[in-house]
């Protein structure tokens, strides 16, 4: 069965980067019958799909915040990365890492989520 | 970037009734289509995918169906367990964009 574990910081100052890491287990990041994608949930609100990257380490972004996210991965540790820097107080939500289909283009695994409010 | 839209809002019901959700988007996406479950405090959960396709372990009192632009969630007989918000989402392309969800609540 996966699993996913997000860990980072839950506070995180305005102006500042946001940077938290996915650990897989049950599966491989180096697989190419998925993908791994980071997924926000600001509170009360909806989700919104951040973006993701394959195994070769090939990423697509939501534009909303391109210019501001990179997604990495680490297959020696079977982990991938967020970073989403200048965040400001619409950063704060609930981000979870997720593992998808690449032939489904659904999101098949879900990490627990962890809480990121950025507030100085 | 294509946009879902879901209906109702909100729906109230009991335990045994049937309930549909449904979910259209602003263009054609095939079959790219997932239903997510999403219980208060917790991650969401993939019920559907590809529209119609259960997932494993899902009961069978979920379906799905639909494609182009207009699809469905049907949950026949209801279960307490059930009560929970239902997000569409489409994966026909980037940005992979959800639904607003729909929130199911115990009458």
């Amino acid at each position: 069965q996966v699993q996913l574990q997000e860990s980072g910081p839950g506070v995180v100052k305005p102006s500042e980067t946001l940077s938290l890491t996915c650990s897989v287990s049950g599966s491989s990041v180096n697989s190419g019958s998925y993908h791994w994608s980071w997924i926000r949930q600001p509170p009360g609100k909806g989700l919104e799909w951040i973006g993701y990257i394959f195994y070769s380490g090939s990423t697509k972004y939501n534009s909303f915040l391109q210019s501001r996210v990179t997604i990495s991965i680490d297959t020696s540790k079977n982990q991938f990365s967020l970073n989403l820097n200048s965040v400001t107080a619409a950063d704060t939500a609930v981000y979870y890492c997720v593992m998808g289909g690449m032939a489904t283009r659904s999101f098949d695994s879900w990490g627990q989520g962890t809480l990121v409010t950025v507030s100085s | 970037d294509i946009q879902m839209t879901q209906s109702p809002a909100s729906l109230s019901a009991s335990v045994g009734d049937r309930v549909t959700i449904t979910c259209q988007a602003s263009q054609s996406i095939s079959r790219f289509l997932n239903w997510y479950q999403q219980k208060a405090g917790q991650a969401p959960t993939l019920l559907i995918y590809s529209a119609s396709s259960l997932e494993r372990g899902v009961p069978s009192r979920f379906s799905g169906s639909g494609s182009g632009t207009d699809f469905t969630l049907t949950i026949t007989s209801l279960q307490r367990e059930d009560f929970a918000t239902y997000y569409c989402q489409q994966g026909f392309s980037t940005p992979h964009t959800f639904g607003p969800g729909t929130k199911l609540e115990i009458k």
